[in-house]
């Protein structure tokens, strides 16, 4: 599983509040992603890292922003989250060209924007 | 026009059938194509992938790539109930950087 986890799993919350979503890898890849998956959409890249303090855009980036401190953490932060927000949120990583250039997922978080 | 399009199915056969699943895509950029499957509730999982045209074979599954037509296929021979799950294809140009997926094809196989 690639070592990949996410908090919280679930998480229920109101309009217009921030909300922080966690994911952690073990195996130290430079590469990770935030993917939303929505029925009829697939999965769609909010945001994703290629290093500590580097980011780049998706096609769906507006409303969220991340942060990666740590090799091992990226966080995404919906700044005032909207009920348009509300999907199943998937972390990603991928290894490197030695290794594949494979994709492996965390197991996902399901938030509801009441 | 979606980068990647997939027919989202659902898709019922019956156990022991064939199954092909499809992808075409328009960016001429993608070099890289990879088949996941996701059961439900869970992440997607890696089940092949590819870097050029051609076939590539690995056990019951059997992944296609046609360049000239952008058009990629996934073969299951001896269907089994414990395939049922949605297939999602992907692609990636060159630089390995971003990853671009079809909307999955949900299959269904009755025992």
């Amino acid at each position: 599983d690639a070592g990949i986890t996410q908090s919280p799993r679930h998480k229920v919350t109101e309009t217009g509040t921030p909300v922080t979503l966690r994911c952690h890898q073990t195996e130290n890849h430079r590469y990770m992603y935030w993917y939303r998956q929505d029925p009829g959409h697939g999965l769609r890249l909010i945001h994703y890292s290629y290093g500590v303090k580097d980011t780049d855009k998706g096609e769906v980036s507006d409303g969220y922003s991340v942060s990666r401190s740590k090799t091992e953490d990226f966080l995404l932060t919906l700044e005032s989250a909207t009920s348009s927000q509300t999907s199943v949120y998937f972390c990603a990583i991928k290894t490197d060209r030695d290794r594949g250039n494979e994709q492996f997922f965390g197991p996902g978080t399901r938030l509801t924007v009441l | 026009q979606k980068e990647v399009e997939q027919d989202p199915g659902p898709l019922s056969v019956p156990e022991g059938a064939i199954v092909s699943l499809n992808c075409t895509y328009s960016n001429s950029a993608f070099q890289y194509f990879m088949w996941y499957r996701q059961y439900s509730r869970k992440g997607p999982e890696l089940l092949m992938y590819t870097y050029s045209s051609g076939n590539k074979e690995d056990g019951r599954f059997t992944a296609q790539v046609d360049k000239s037509s952008k058009y990629i296929s996934l073969f299951i021979r001896d269907s089994q109930p414990s395939d049922s799950a949605t297939y999602l294809c992907a692609m990636s140009p060159y630089n390995f950087n971003k990853f671009y997926f079809g909307s999955g094809t949900k299959l269904n196989v009755k025992p």
